[in-house]
């Protein structure tokens, strides 16, 4: 079955350690996206990319970084600058970066701070 | 400044009934408009998606309505079932069919047998 992939579920991060959270699709989307979500906040965009070797910074991408290598591929590094790093993290792909386009997301990581 | 809502109250009727949930936008002109439905611990699932130009979707006992005028988006689950219990989520474009999706903080519904 086509989909996205995210791993782990659970993720726990000590002070001043820098974590990658994974996000495998294949769907061959060109789009891929990295959100957010707080407890009653919708989801937040941290980075988006509309093509392989090329990503952008969305709404809230300071202390989080990213790379797209690989089509099918976009992993996420929360580094320690990110202060405030516990939620939930949710990955998703679409065919193209347009509005019409529907969002497949993964079934997200969960990360907190021990 | 651009907010996009939706009821934070969770919504609670009896199987059967039809439930109807709002999402409210200012100072966007959206060209599309997205649902979907979250499970609780789990990724959102697309449900539908409506046009600007399009009064009304359907999808089997799914409705969305979106009105550009009074900037809001209407769903509709019609003869609600247990299994409906979720949290719905809108979406909408943030300018120019960028695909850079806005989410509204979602509406849990609680369907009761």
């Amino acid at each position: 079955d086509g989909g996205i992939t995210q791993s782990p579920k659970y993720l726990f991060r000590k002070e001043g350690q820098n974590v990658t959270l994974s996000c495998e699709q294949n769907l061959n989307h060109d789009a891929m996206y990295w959100y957010r979500q707080d407890p009653g906040q919708g989801l937040r965009l941290i980075y988006y990319s509309q093509i392989v070797n090329d990503f952008q910074k969305g709404d809230i991408a300071e202390g989080y970084s990213v790379s797209r290598e690989k089509k099918e591929s976009f992993p996420l590094t929360v580094t320690s600058a990110q202060k405030n790093p516990t939620a939930f993290y949710l990955c998703a792909s679409s065919g193209r970066m347009k509005g019409d386009q529907p969002q497949h997301f993964g079934d997200g990581t969960r990360l907190s701070i021990l | 400044s651009q907010k996009i809502e939706q009821n934070s109250e969770a919504l609670n009727i009896q199987e059967g009934k039809t439930a109807t949930l709002t999402c409210n936008y200012t100072n966007y002109s959206p060209a599309y408009l997205q649902w979907y439905r979250q499970d609780p611990g789990r990724g959102p699932v697309f449900l539908l998606l409506i046009r600007e130009n399009e009064k009304e979707k359907r999808k089997e006992r799914l409705k969305v309505t979106f009105d550009t005028t009074l900037k809001q988006s209407l769903f509709h689950i019609t003869a609600s079932q247990p299994a409906d219990s979720a949290t719905y989520l809108c979406a909408l474009d943030r300018s120019s069919n960028t695909g850079k999706l806005i989410f509204g903080q979602g509406t849990t519904l609680q369907v009761k047998p």
